[in-house]
């Protein structure tokens, strides 16, 4: 089965860092351009960064740029995203998500999602 | 940035209804525009991509149009599963994406 699991999450104080794992299986994840995306409480999609099959590119909402960092890691089939100085705000479930980044003529949606996992950023 | 507007916020509909909701761009997007559904307390699925290209395995009474600022997702004879909030994503801008604010279709 194609699949993405997300782990790393917890609560953190603001200022503290975190870094979420994103598992994948049953797919060759060099292949695909890989997202993170993130919802707030009751909140909608917020898509927060992605990062291109070989890794030379990376894209940021404007929100966490300089903050995060998204990067992968073939050898442990895995996505990561490093997350730094974090505010409350930052605080959502975060998803990853099969991607395709680029050219648009040649993207199909984010097709596999992992379940999410949980950041608090509270005092 | 380009931004996303859904409408309406939310639709409350009956099992067998036919439901549009509608995505708006702040420019145009050619027909660079997906759709997804989720349900409480699960993870998006993909619905559409390109406008109206049927995601492998979604229902044929799911169906997208549009192109350039306007586009609509409708569904034919809502189904009980149906109820769920709905997100359009435009990837028109090279890998940096925006999402709706969603439209919730709850039961009459």
């Amino acid at each position: 089965d194609v699949q993405l699991v997300e782990s790393g999450g917890g609560l953190v104080h603001p200022g503290g860092s975190l870094r979420l794992s994103c598992a994948a299986s049953g797919f060759t994840l060099s292949n695909y351009w890989m997202s993170w995306v993130r919802q707030a409480p009751g909140k909608g999609l917020e898509w927060v960064a992605n990062i291109k099959q070989d890794g030379s590119e990376k894209y940021y909402v404007d929100s966490v740029k300089g903050r995060f960092n998204i990067s992968r890691d073939h050898a442990k089939n895995s996505v990561f995203l490093q997350m730094n100085s974090l505010r409350v705000e930052d605080t959502a479930v975060y998803y990853c998500a099969r991607d395709y980044g680029g050219n648009p003529a040649y993207y199909y949606g984010m097709d596999v999602w992992g379940q999410g996992t949980t950041v608090t950023v509270s005092s | 940035d380009i931004q996303m507007t859904q409408s309406p916020s939310t639709l409350s509909a009956s099992v067998g209804d036919r439901v549009t909701i509608t995505c708006r761009a702040s420019q145009s997007i050619s027909r660079w525009l997906a759709w997804y559904q989720q349900r409480p307390g699960k993870a998006p699925k993909l619905l559409i991509y390109k406008a109206s290209s049927l995601a492998s395995g979604v229902p044929s009474r799911f169906s997208g149009s549009g192109s350039g600022t306007e586009f609509t997702l409708t569904i034919t004879s809502l189904q009980p599963d149906d109820f769920a909030t709905y997100y359009c994503q435009q990837y028109n801008s090279y890998s940096l994406w925006t999402f709706g604010q969603g439209t919730k279709v709850e039961i009459k």
